[in-house]
């Protein structure tokens, strides 16, 4: 909704370097996030971004913010099987939150 | 997340039925929400409340209603089911001036 964009699918494999990427609209969005959704579950908060940081590195997770492109990015390092799931990147704008479509990571083993 | 609870957790009815599904939270989070997932469609909000007794209407509410009967518990009724409401349903929390939702594990709802 309200214009959150993201590939549907990415495959890797197991050891590479997955990036999912997810472009916006709204230049007045405060936060952006990265939810992960595994199979039967409810999604879980992976990581934010504040919209005034430009990189955030957290373990095997790196989320990159070009402000001036309006896009995000998320890098999972090392993926693992476990790793395999719906990515959806969303953004806070007046505690209200957009999510894009999701990215279904599969990894191969 | 055990603190966000939704019930039931499966749902199978007929076109025409009323159904309500329940949420509950023991965060203490006076935000609520209820989005509805499809696939390649992501989560869409159906109603929002940010506090007891404000609901608010989000991108795809029609055919919804919702009640806020207290700070921790948010119901979303259909009031006459039809196939085309066949999703997942997502309740979900936030604190005012926090930064993060916190989500429920999900309701299957089939119309049939």
């Amino acid at each position: 909704g309200e214009d959150v964009e993201q590939s549907l699918f990415l495959s890797v494999r197991e050891g590479d370097s997955s990036v999912i990427n997810c472009t916006y609209t709204d230049s007045s969005s405060t936060y952006l996030y990265w939810y992960k959704q595994e199979p039967g579950a409810g999604l879980q908060l992976l990581t934010y971004i504040f919209s005034n940081m430009d990189m955030k590195q957290d373990q095997r997770l790196t989320v990159l913010l070009n402000k001036k492109d309006k896009h995000l990015s998320l890098r999972i390092a090392d993926t693992q099987t476990g790793d395999s799931a719906i990515y959806f990147c969303a953004e806070g704008r007046f505690n209200k939150f957009y999510f894009g479509s999701g990215t279904k990571l599969n990894v191969k083993p | 997340d055990a603190d966000v609870t939704q019930t039931p957790r499966n749902r199978i009815t007929k076109t025409g039925k009323r159904i309500m599904l329940e949420c509950s939270q023991t965060k203490g989070h006076d935000r609520m929400y209820w989005y509805r997932q499809d696939p390649g469609l992501g989560l869409r909000l159906i109603y929002y409340s940010f506090d007891v007794k404000d609901i608010n209407k989000g991108e795809i509410s029609d055919g919804y209603s919702v009640s806020r009967q207290a700070q921790a518990k948010f119901s979303l009724s259909l009031e006459s089911a039809i196939p085309n409401q066949t999703a997942l349903y997502f309740c979900a929390t936030s604190i005012s001036g926090g930064n993060e939702q916190f989500f429920g594990p999900g309701t299957r709802l089939t119309v049939l």
